[in-house]
């Protein structure tokens, strides 16, 4: 089955810096790498996903990259603010196995004022 | 509209008694995903329902965990004779069907059941 490594574990910024996850998979079929972001007690939820046809997508702050020969995919936080510390979560899947995704072990984000 | 709903948000239970968990997820998403997030951890794959397929149970721990799911609404996930070391925050998650272009569809989580068994 699929297994996505995550790194780092924590992650200390400074407010205003940039901050980046990396994320490695096994499973050359999958397609679909979304990333979750995860506050103290609170659900995951979806910030940006990205499809194995692109290799780089962004949404204000946030952009990830895709290297399918590699099988890697990274996050990527611009100018970062307190509001963005949590833990971020990536994931893939391959729409043969429907859409189960497996995760990452998470990264801790805090970024310091 | 209304997102994934999931009931009790706190159970605590004795060691050896039966549990049920519940999800109500989103109306017209006929999948949904039952996941496990240990404290401080990342969220483990349990079971996986998609409208009226046999459910993918590849993630179930052991045979006192089942889930059921009645046609493409509500499921209940069972913890028989519950152990110490199923405490954890049981996620359940639904999302819209595959697309015509086979690409997967965002998950959508609930707030999650956070079990404690003593």
């Amino acid at each position: 089955g699929e297994n996505v490594e995550q790194h780092p574990s924590t992650l200390s910024v400074q407010e205003g810096d940039s901050a980046v996850i990396k994320c490695t998979y096994s499973d050359s079929a999958s397609n679909y790498f979304p990333w979750y972001k995860q506050e103290l007690g609170k659900r995951p939820q979806l910030i940006i996903d990205i499809r194995s046809n692109v290799g780089e997508k962004k949404d204000q702050r946030i952009a990830v990259t895709l290297n399918k020969t590699a099988k890697h995919f990274s996050l990527h936080i611009t100018e970062t603010q307190p509001e963005d510390s949590a833990v971020y979560f990536c994931a893939a899947s391959r729409a043969a196995a429907g859409n189960k995704l497996t995760f990452g072990g998470g990264t801790r984000v805090l970024v310091k004022p | 509209g209304a997102g994934v709903s999931q009931s009790p948000s706190n159970k605590v239970t004795e060691k050896g008694k039966d549990v049920e968990l519940r999800c109500d997820p989103i109306s017209g998403h006929t999948a949904l995903y039952w996941y496990r997030q240990r404290l401080g951890q990342g969220l483990e794959f349990l079971i996986y329902f998609q409208g009226n397929s046999a459910p993918d149970k590849s993630g179930l721990p052991s045979d006192r965990f089942s889930a059921e799911r009645t046609g493409e609404s509500v499921s209940t996930l069972t913890i028989q004779r519950t152990q110490q070391e199923d405490s954890a925050v049981y996620l359940c998650a639904s999302s819209l069907p595959l697309g015509r272009s086979s690409y997967n569809s965002p998950l959508h989580f609930g707030n999650g059941t956070r079990l404690t068994v003593t």
